[in-house]
């Protein structure tokens, strides 16, 4: 069965760089959620799209933004990176119309490391 | 403060052992979710749950979500070196659609 694809996988910025990760569901997955995880850290959300509108907003930095695209794609742009931001990124997706059970199916992650 | 309090925290037994993974809470989770995931990879879903009460098995594993959705709990039977791992239990609150995860539960399972 297809999964959430995740790109980059791997991603090494210098400070203050910008960078843009990129998200694609598992088809008919109407809702993305982005989630950001340190070392050693259980992984926090950072924000979540249903049908291309922001429906959750989480511990996300203003520096950071994202967007659902029609083709349910979506991006996390994040600017003037510090080494703080090293870690991995989640995606996540789940089918919330005709009431689902809001389970998230996590992409394998993309791991910025800013030097 | 950890909204879902996981333990232990580490576990390390023999292969054939049995264990059990506790997740509680104070507050009430519309459903919660049960993961597995392995370093620097994405969590891997094992099982939700969603009604209070519910029992679900998955081979060796039988997964519980308390009568009030309150707390989970996740059972091993004879544990073999392949269940080794990190497991986290993640809960969503009503009126809310994100994940909040515990801090885990790093398996051992020596043979």
């Amino acid at each position: 069965a297809a999964g959430v694809i995740q790109s980059p996988r791997h991603l090494i910025k210098e400070k203050r760089e910008t960078a843009t990760l990129k998200c694609y569901p598992i088809p008919r997955h109407d809702t993305v959620y982005w989630y950001q995880q340190g070392p050693g850290q259980d992984p926090q959300f950072l924000i979540s799209f249903y049908e291309k509108m922001q429906s959750d907003k989480g511990s996300i930095p203003d520096r950071f933004s994202a967007q659902q695209f029609s083709d349910y794609h979506s991006e996390l742009n994040m600017s003037s990176l510090d080494q703080g931001d090293s870690a991995l990124y989640f995606c996540a997706s789940s089918s919330n119309s005709g009431g689902g059970t809001d389970t998230q199916y996590f992409g394998p992650g993309t791991r910025l490391t800013v030097l | 403060t950890q909204l879902l309090e996981q333990s232990p925290q580490f576990l390390s037994i023999q292969e054939g052992e049995n264990l059990t993974v506790y997740c509680n809470s104070s507050s009430v989770f519309s459903s919660l979710q049960w993961y597995r995931q392995e370093p620097g990879e994405g969590p891997v879903l094992l099982v939700t749950v969603v009604t209070g009460g519910e029992v679900k098995k998955l081979k060796r594993l039988t997964f519980q979500f308390g009568d009030a959705r309150k707390d989970s709990s996740l059972h091993i039977t004879a544990a073999q070196p392949g269940d080794t791992g990190l497991y986290l239990c993640a809960g969503v609150r009503g009126g809310s659609e994100k994940l909040v995860f515990g801090k885990g539960t790093k398996l051992t399972v020596n043979p």
